[in-house]
């Protein structure tokens, strides 16, 4: 069955240091990969998407992430931390069956430490 | 461009009760989701609509959960009776195509007692 891992459930980092969430998927093909967030009290907010092409994504809010097929990953990066990024972050993953199903990870919570 | 609408925010519900939720998506937006978010989890595909249709529902539980779409717009999800286990956020979500970008409301916070 194709699943979404997120193996940190959560991470701290400092204010200005560097972020990593790691994201792996289980599945045949080539999928769409996405990456979401998620503050507390809002509804998800997309931060990056990768269909094909570059496997270097750029997004919103400083984000960026890298598909690596060999090693089934999609993770995300950003260089430098504001404590405005604590929140949930969320990838993704279209299945190319019928209706295109969006299956999630199990989320990674992010704290900023000042 | 006016965001996806869900109402109510909030709602707290005895068990065997049965609660209704509705969502408005973004207008144009042909494809409308309707998925479960447990406390501490991701959110899990309930029903997927395109236009008034159904295109996915594998994972709504039949027996007490039910959706429509009337007329391809908004959209009404409803338990009847509601479990404890059924405590959760739901979120309504549309897109323009049904693999690109999801637009997600705000959800609303079931608490079933």
């Amino acid at each position: 069955a194709q699943s979404v891992t997120q193996p940190d459930i959560h991470i701290t980092v400092s204010e200005g240091a560097s972020l990593e969430l790691r994201c792996n998927y289980s599945y045949g093909a080539t999928p769409y990969l996405f990456w979401y967030v998620q503050s507390p009290g809002q509804g998800l907010q997309l931060l990056l998407k990768y269909f094909s092409g570059d496997t270097l994504v750029q997004g919103i809010k400083g984000f960026e992430a890298e598909f690596k097929r060999s090693q089934s990953s999609f993770n995300l990066r950003k260089p430098s931390v504001h404590w405005s990024d604590a929140a949930e972050y969320f990838c993704a993953v279209v299945h190319n069956n019928a209706g295109n199903m969006l299956t999630f990870g199990g989320g990674t919570r992010l704290m900023v430490k000042p | 461009e006016a965001g996806v609408a869900q109402s109510p925010r909030y709602k707290i519900i005895e068990k065997r009760q049965s609660v209704a939720f509705w969502c408005n998506p973004i207008s144009g937006h042909a494809t409308l989701y309707w998925y479960q978010q447990i406390l501490g989890q991701g959110p899990k595909l309930l029903i997927q609509f395109q236009n008034n249709g159904v295109v996915d529902d594998s994972q709504l539980p039949k027996d007490r959960f039910s959706a429509e779409r009337l007329k391809g717009v908004d959209s009404t999800l409803k338990i009847q009776p509601a479990k404890l286990e059924d405590s959760a956020v739901y979120l309504c979500a549309s897109s323009l195509i049904s693999y690109n970008e999801q637009f997600f409301g705000p959800g609303t916070r079931l608490t079933v007692l």
